[in-house]
């Protein structure tokens, strides 16, 4: 079947540090790999995307990239900002149902001044 | 351009009755998701509509039912609510049925007493 994990949080950083946030996934197939962002009180907004191995999805100086070899797609940011604060989703599109999207269950990003 | 909306964004009900949420999506998206997302957990597909069809579902039971009207806006019925039905509704909207990119409603929050 089809999952997603995703570390556990909440993660505190210092703006400026650099941030990490593990992702892997379990699919049949190739799937399309996503990273969602929730701010307090708004529904998510889609971050960044990747379709195929080795692409790197990249928006806002965050960045993924498809792993296909580990079955990752680690979300990245070399310089966090306090208005970064949020919840982070990695999410999968199965390959055979494209009306099916799986969600990780979210990692909780704080960043301080 | 109008983003998904979603009414009501707070409501509050007793175990057994029964409940409609709204979903407007965004311009030009035929193609509506509905999700059900638990405290502290990701979004979980529960099933998505397409040209007023029903197209591919979650693992939620019949008493979760939706509809989609010929403006694209949709709506989601649960019946028989139950204490676990707690949860973060939200509503996504895509441009087709093979779009990949959802863009999110802010959700409907519902508390079952």
């Amino acid at each position: 079947g089809n999952s997603v994990t995703q570390m556990e949080g909440p993660v505190t950083l210092s703006e400026e540090a650099f941030l990490t946030i593990n992702c892997t996934y379990t699919a049949t197939g190739y799937p399309s790999l996503f990273w969602y962002v929730q701010y307090p009180g708004e529904g998510l907004q889609l971050l960044l995307k990747a379709t195929k191995a080795d692409d790197k999805g990249s928006n806002k100086g965050f960045e993924a990239t498809y792993r296909k070899e580990t079955t990752s797609f680690h979300l990245e940011k070399g310089s966090v900002q306090v208005s970064d604060s949020a919840v982070y989703f990695c999410a999968l599109r199965d390959p055979y149902n494209f009306n099916k999207f799986y969600f990780g269950s979210g990692t909780k990003l704080n960043v301080k001044p | 351009e109008t983003g998904v909306t979603q009414s009501p964004t707070h409501l509050i009900k007793t175990r057994g009755q029964q409940v409609t949420l709204r979903c407007s999506s965004q311009s030009g998206h035929n193609t509506v998701s509905w999700y059900q997302q638990a405290l502290g957990q990701g979004p979980q597909f529960i099933f998505q509509y397409y040209r007023e069809e029903e197209n591919g579902r979650g693992n939620f039971p019949p008493r979760f039912s939706g509809l989609q009207f010929p403006n694209y806006s949709s709506e989601l019925n649960v019946n028989a609510l139950e204490l676990d039905d707690s949860a973060l509704y939200l509503c996504a909207s895509s441009e087709s049925i093979l779009g990949e990119t959802q863009y999110f409603g802010p959700g409907t929050r519902l508390l079952v007493l």
